[in-house]
């Protein structure tokens, strides 16, 4: 069974540029999940999709992030104008269920540079 | 929004258990804890969670305590590829039937020879 993928694995831009960040779930996954940790902080939830639908958007940081989940299956999330305290890595996670019982699968992450 | 207190690093010698502790004190009663290691440059890895029941599985014993306010990770037989990042999480309620996990600073083990 293929884990959760994220594309690309590093991507570096200028500020000001914007930037579209592609995760995978694994398949049959209905719940996903994105999530970032920035220079020097801990991983914080940025939202959460079920199917299509945003159930939970309360970490967004504000509204330069777009994420979307079309179909159900793929999840994109854009940033745009990029702003240098974006830099950081991107992890997606995907679920089964709410609470599954092999817990939430991480995928390795997108490394975002803004420069 | 941590709810999670580690210690910032452990060390351990290869082949023998590693404990690692942590406190929750605010958990609530049906707030989950779950924890998860980072292996440079990997993303989060799955190990085990629990509400009020030890836990156990081919990785790891999830050792909570009756009032529930700490736990203890334990690796019976810690192997070089165990050194990482270990972090000890609250999955907390945010609404609805939604759920976010609250990750904490983490604990870096490293497993000697």
């Amino acid at each position: 069974e293929a884990g959760v993928t994220q594309f690309p694995s590093h991507s570096v831009i200028e500020k000001g540029q914007t930037v579209t960040l592609r995760c995978d779930p694994i398949s049959g996954h209905d719940n996903l999940y994105w999530y970032r940790r920035v220079m020097g902080k801990e991983i914080k939830f940025l939202l959460h999709f079920v199917k299509e639908s945003k159930q939970d958007e309360s970490g967004m940081p504000n509204n330069r992030f777009l994420a979307e989940r079309t179909g159900g299956t793929y999840s994109t999330l854009k940033v745009q104008p990029a702003e240098l305290e974006d830099s950081g890595v991107y992890f997606c996670a995907s679920s089964l269920s709410l609470t599954p019982i092999y817990g939430y699968t991480f995928g390795s992450g997108t490394r975002l540079t803004v420069v | 929004d941590a709810k999670t207190t580690q210690p910032p690093s452990m060390d351990c010698a290869e082949g023998r258990a590693a404990n690692l502790p942590c406190n929750h004190s605010t958990i609530s009663g049906n707030e989950y804890v779950y924890w998860y290691r980072q292996i440079h440059s990997q993303g989060p890895q799955y190990i085990i969670h629990g509400l009020k029941n030890n836990e156990t599985n081919e990785m790891a014993s999830l050792i909570i305590t009756e009032d529930r306010k700490s736990s203890t990770l334990i690796l019976p037989h810690a192997t070089l590829r165990d050194t990482a990042v270990y972090y000890c999480i609250v999955r907390v309620w945010s609404g609805g039937s939604n759920y976010k996990l609250t990750f904490g600073k983490g604990t870096l083990l490293t497993v000697n020879p």
